[in-house]
């Protein structure tokens, strides 16, 4: 079955320094999204794109944030400058399209953003 | 503000007892709800519901979604030690750029004992 595909699993990294999660869709989906979980939290929407950009973000996804599709397959979310509370499970999801059975998110493993 | 509500926030049962799972909602424009297992890390489907009282139904595990009452249940019959996960119940925003945007309850931890 087709799945999403995130790295790295885990990423350690210091207060400050940027970082670039990287998820590859599931191939024909149009929809991606990212949402993370903070430890012993809901996990929460980040961002969603569509047609090379962002239909809807949330409160969390500010300037610090930003979401790219470089290519065809790779969907990427970059963290310019890290904060302690950035560190959380980072999820990618996609979605095939509007109706019936296409409309379901798919969730990647998740990275494991440790900022220290 | 949307809010999707689960309980219990834990369950311990035993292999081959049932368990009921719930979750309400109140959001502002409703499209489905979703129910995911997570275990390690991946949240992974287990059903969409859209239209109240027709239940979805998938080996032991079965949901029904109640539009009027605004709720959802997951039911677990038979349960093993491989259903012990957290169960996540989200809902689907209808609409422009909520399109696909989860809000999910804080879900569900399940523990099956041998």
């Amino acid at each position: 079955e087709p799945e999403v595909t995130q790295t790295p699993s885990h990423q350690v990294t210091q207060m400050g320094q940027e970082v670039i999660l990287r998820c590859v869709p599931i191939s024909n989906h149009l929809y991606f999204y990212w949402y993370r979980q903070i430890l012993g939290q809901k996990v929460e929407f980040l961002v969603s794109f569509y047609n090379n950009e962002i239909s809807e973000k949330s409160e969390i996804f500010d300037d610090q944030f930003s979401v790219e599709r470089p290519d065809g397959s790779n969907f990427t979310l970059k963290i310019r400058s890290t904060k302690l509370e950035d560190s959380a499970m980072y999820f990618c999801a996609s979605m095939g399209g509007r109706f019936s059975t296409n409309e379901k998110l798919f969730f990647g493993s998740g990275t494991q953003l440790s900022v220290l | 503000e949307d809010k999707v509500v689960q309980s219990p926030l834990s369950l311990v049962v035993h292999e081959g007892d049932t368990v009921t799972l719930n979750c309400s909602y109140e959001v502002t424009n409703f499209r489905s709800l979703l129910w995911y297992k997570q275990e390690k890390k991946a949240p992974t489907f287990l059903f969409m519901l859209t239209s109240s009282g027709i239940e979805k139904k998938s080996g032991r595990l079965s949901s029904i979604l109640d539009k009027k009452e605004l709720f959802s249940i997951l039911n677990i019959t038979a349960t093993q030690t491989g259903d012990s996960a957290i169960y996540l119940c989200a809902v689907v925003l209808a609409g422009g750029t909520s399109y696909g945007k989860l809000t999910f309850g804080q879900g569900t931890i399940l523990t099956v004992h041998p």
